[in-house]
């Protein structure tokens, strides 16, 4: 069975403070994980990464991946109110539907 | 380019009821599922299919069925509804072959009572 594990499960931070968001997980035929942020709706596509090692980034939003150790972590420089939102993390496993399997997500809260 | 559309926002059912959850997209995306979220469950899948006249079952799929008669249109049928498909439903799309993230609509929130 899939698993994904993301954390913490919740974050407060101020707002300027840089945070390190976390997703581990075991997924049968790994083919490349992605990063959503939600905010009261639906998740909104911020990454998809497919090799280890190799940074992408988005402004002040960074995302790395290591398929050794089999995690990511989703990075947030000089946060701002409007990054609060929860971070949810989908690695992506093989067949023929391409599954994403969805950790529980990270609540950030970013105080002014 | 109105992206992946659900209808209705918002439902209340009975016990028993049955409806039909809308969904629509006009990107020509070739996959298409469906998700339910519950507090500190996450996101589930329900249903899913590759490509029009193919679907399949994903995590959850118990007291839901789904066609795909057009690539543009996956509707999600509750058969008889319960009070635990209580939940915000998600319909998502993707172009295919894994090389882009799923796009969401807006969800449409389910009571059932």
């Amino acid at each position: 069975e899939d698993k994904v594990v993301q954390s913490p499960l919740s974050l407060v931070v101020h707002e300027g403070d840089t945070v390190t968001l976390n997703c581990s997980y075991e997924v049968t035929n790994f083919r490349s994980l992605l990063w959503y942020k939600q905010e009261k709706k639906a998740p909104t596509f911020l990454f998809m990464l497919t090799s280890s090692g190799i940074e992408k980034k988005s402004g002040r939003l960074s995302s790395i991946l290591d398929k050794k150790e089999l995690f990511s972590i989703l990075n947030i420089t000089a946060t701002q109110t409007g990054d609060s939102a929860v971070y949810l993390c989908a690695p992506q496993g093989g067949g023929s539907n391409y599954k994403l399997t969805f950790g529980k997500g990270t609540l950030l809260t970013v105080n002014p | 380019n109105a992206g992946v559309t659900q209808t209705p926002k918002f439902q209340v059912l009975k016990t028993g009821q049955s409806m039909t959850l809308q969904c629509a997209q006009d990107m020509n995306h070739e996959y298409m599922s469906w998700y339910r979220q519950d507090p500190g469950m996450g996101l589930r899948l329900i249903h899913y299919s590759v490509g029009a006249g193919i679907t399949d079952q994903g995590e959850v799929p118990n007291g839901y069925n789904v066609s795909r008669s057009t690539t543009e249109d996956f509707p999600l049928r509750l058969l008889s509804a319960a009070p635990s498909q209580t939940s915000v439903y998600f319909c998502a799309s993707r172009l295919g072959h894994g090389i882009d993230g799923y796009t969401f609509g807006s969800g449409t929130r389910l009571t059932v009572v």
